[in-house]
């Protein structure tokens, strides 16, 4: 594993239904980041993890939640999935998140539809 | 509030011609950074440069020039002499040192070079 790796690559997910996109990075990073990316708009933050065993809430966390057991996993979990989710969903992390210097690095994100 | 915002949604160029993708930013913070990301065809997002907001300097990195200028807000990105694969989506985003480690993303401008 070299940097960020997200999974699965893309994903058709009828509504209603639970669906878990997996974040792994190798960096020992800090703080890590879940955002949306949808036309128009450019990416969105839904949530993030400034350390292990700490989360927050973005821009767009309605509908989503996260966990960060560890330093290498972020996992983000869309409970009941509804169309407007559709999306393409990338995860990033830095070094830490406490402080807006650092730059964040982006795994190679998960398409996600939702029919 | 923080925002930011790339008016130019999609540019097409012929190959060596100029070409600059503008940024403009709002924030109340006196402590702010500015980061371009470019997201070529195959989707990752690639770090491209980072800028502090007590650093005016231009800076030149081969082809690529970022002009930073407080007085207008603005964060403006030039590639010099384009080239076709420099084809791609480029993000212009902004991190405050209030809100650590978020960054608030433009919509992204689309350059096609034609060649």
């Amino acid at each position: 594993i070299a940097g960020i790796t997200q999974a699965p690559t893309s994903q058709i997910l009828a509504a209603g239904r639970r669906m878990t996109l997996r974040c792994t990075q190798d960096m020992r990073h800090n703080a890590m980041y879940w955002y949306r990316q949808d036309l128009g708009l450019g990416l969105r933050l839904i949530h993030y993890s400034n350390t292990a065993g700490t989360t927050g809430k973005g821009e767009v966390p309605d509908g989503y939640s996260v966990s960060r057991a560890n330093t290498d996993d972020f996992p983000l979990t869309l409970a009941s999935a509804v169309p407007s989710q559709t999306s393409v969903y990338f995860c990033a992390s830095s070094v830490t998140g406490t402080s807006g210097n650092n730059e964040q690095f982006f795994g190679p994100g998960t398409r996600l539809t939702v029919l | 509030a923080q925002k930011v915002t790339q008016a130019q949604t999609e540019i097409s160029v012929v190959e060596k011609e100029d070409v600059t993708l503008d940024c403009v930013y709002e924030t109340r913070d006196t402590t702010y950074y500015l980061f371009w990301y470019k997201q070529p065809p195959s989707g990752e997002l690639v770090f491209l440069i980072r800028r502090n907001s007590f650093d005016e300097q231009n800076e030149i990195s081969g082809r690529y020039s970022w002009n930073f200028q407080k007085s207008t807000s603005s964060f403006n990105f030039t590639i010099t002499a384009s080239q076709v694969v420099d084809s791609a989506v480029y993000f212009c985003a902004l991190s405050e040192a209030s809100n650590t480690g978020k960054l608030i993303f433009g919509q992204g401008t689309t350059l096609q070079v034609k060649p």
